[in-house]
């Protein structure tokens, strides 16, 4: 079964440091998703991301924050600056289309546990 | 107001026995999702079942059932036979037509199977 990769599966930085998080999507898919879990915490929404720019962010992904497909195939979260509390786990999702309210082809990445230190 | 709301930080069943966990949700849209995901202590989320808006009966996938209410906005997940594999937290999740098909998740149930 098709999977959604990220890469690594944890990291630790130096908080003030630059971290990029790094997600393989399905290949088919056409819409990208960042979330994020402070530990213990309920998971919440960063961004979106489709044809190439982002169609929604919350509140919680600021000017820190970017995120880029550089080639076609990999999408990538960047933090620029990183602070204690951006320690959390991050989850890439990606879906196929436009597939309504459906679950039909939403699949989340393992996660990558940041840590900042 | 809280999109989902999951009122049972922690339950513990007895192995083979089932367990119902509690989902309400807030939306005015019409159309809209439920889901459940498990999340293992290893971190990842793991889809469990879905339940659409304009669905009448209720989602079973395997020992997962899903109690939907619609008039009571509430989405309860129902555990048979409990597994010891089955001790993870289980998130409850929405996503509405209106805002664009972002997940909004619950706090979580922490649940444990006794032996």
């Amino acid at each position: 079964e098709p999977e959604v990769t990220q890469t690594p599966s944890h990291q630790v930085t130096q908080m003030g440091q630059e971290v990029i998080l790094r997600c393989v999507p399905i290949s088919n898919h056409l819409y990208f998703y960042w979330y994020r879990q402070i530990l213990g915490q309920k998971v919440e929404f960063l961004v979106s991301f489709y044809n190439n720019e982002i169609s929604e962010k919350s509140e919680i992904f600021d000017d820190q924050f970017s995120v880029e497909r550089p080639d076609g195939s990999n999408f990538t979260l960047k933090i620029r600056s990183t602070k204690l509390e951006d320690s959390a786990m991050y989850f890439c999702a990606s879906r196929e289309g436009f597939t309504g309210i459906t679950n039909y082809g939403y699949t989340f990445g393992s996660g990558t546990r940041l840590t900042v230190v | 107001a809280q999109k989902i709301t999951q009122t049972q930080p922690g339950m513990f069943v007895q192995e083979k026995e089932a367990v119902t966990l509690d989902c309400t949700y807030d939306t005015s849209d019409q159309s809209y999702g439920l889901f459940w995901y498990k999340q293992p202590s290893s971190g990842e989320m793991i889809f469990l079942i879905y339940q659409g808006s304009y669905d009448e009966q209720n989602a079973t996938e395997g020992r997962y059932s899903l109690n939907f209410q619609k008039a009571r906005k509430s989405a309860n997940l129902v555990i048979s036979a409990s597994q010891l594999g089955d001790s993870a937290m289980y998130f409850c999740a929405m996503r509405e037509r209106s805002t664009g098909n972002q997940f909004y998740f619950g706090t979580g149930t922490s649940l444990t199977v006794i032996p």
